[in-house]
């Protein structure tokens, strides 16, 4: 069965420090994407950004990146100089044809 | 207006009674799913849907149906809803699971009282 680990429940970062979610997962597959979603209180769920596995460079959008370790099933989201709005539940999603997604991570921005 | 969109938005209902949750996208995708998401548990697959003749159940499908009416339209059915269904319930849909992007609908808050 697909399994998704998200191992930090709730984490709080400093306005405009940087803050690493964790997540790792499991596949068979060697070609897949995968996923980092945002829920802020509004609850609407939004892509943060995307990487693909066969890719060596790790995708960046703004000031969102990822650290993704391919041998290891690792996949962590790194944000850069937070910012209040970047409070929210951040979900990871691997690779599956029924989208799976992780428990989510509660992230909390202190100004 | 939105890509994804779902009714009603808020529910609140009794135990016992026959609920029915409507999600509708103009994104053209194949592909359907519903969603469950309870604090500390994430989001959770009732049911997706790959394309109108195609339906298929995910985690946690019991107490749920659903029916795909046209490649727009998934709907989501609760016969006869319990308190343990008090939930928020997300529709998505993409056109391919393993590379595309998921858009999602705004949500149902459901209450079964």
């Amino acid at each position: 069965a697909q399994t998704v680990t998200q191992s930090q429940p709730e984490m709080s970062v400093q306005e405009a420090e940087t803050v690493t979610l964790s997540c790792t997962y499991d596949t068979s597959e060697s070609d897949y994407y995968l996923f980092w979603y945002k829920q802020p209180p509004s609850r609407q769920m939004i892509l943060v950004i995307r990487q693909e596995a066969y890719k060596q460079q790790n995708a960046t959008e703004n000031r969102f990146s990822v650290n993704f370790q391919k041998a290891a099933k690792s996949f962590s989201l790194k944000i850069s100089d937070s910012q209040l709005g970047d409070a929210a539940m951040y979900f990871c999603a691997p690779p599956r044809d029924k989208v799976i997604f992780g428990p989510g991570t509660s992230l909390s921005v202190i100004p | 207006d939105a890509d994804v969109t779902q009714t009603p938005r808020n529910r609140i209902t009794k135990t016992g009674k026959r609920i029915m949750l409507e999600c509708s996208q103009t994104k053209g995708h194949d592909r359907m799913y519903w969603y469950r998401q309870d604090p500390g548990l994430g989001l959770r697959l009732i049911y997706y849907s790959f394309d109108v003749k195609d339906i298929n159940k995910g985690e946690i499908s019991d107490g749920y149906s659903v029916s795909r009416q046209a490649q727009a339209k998934f709907s989501l059915s609760l016969e006869s809803a319990i308190p343990n269904q008090t939930a928020l319930y997300f529709c998505a849909t993409n056109q391919n699971g393993r590379v595309d992007t998921q858009y999602f609908g705004p949500g149902t808050r459901l209450t079964v009282l």
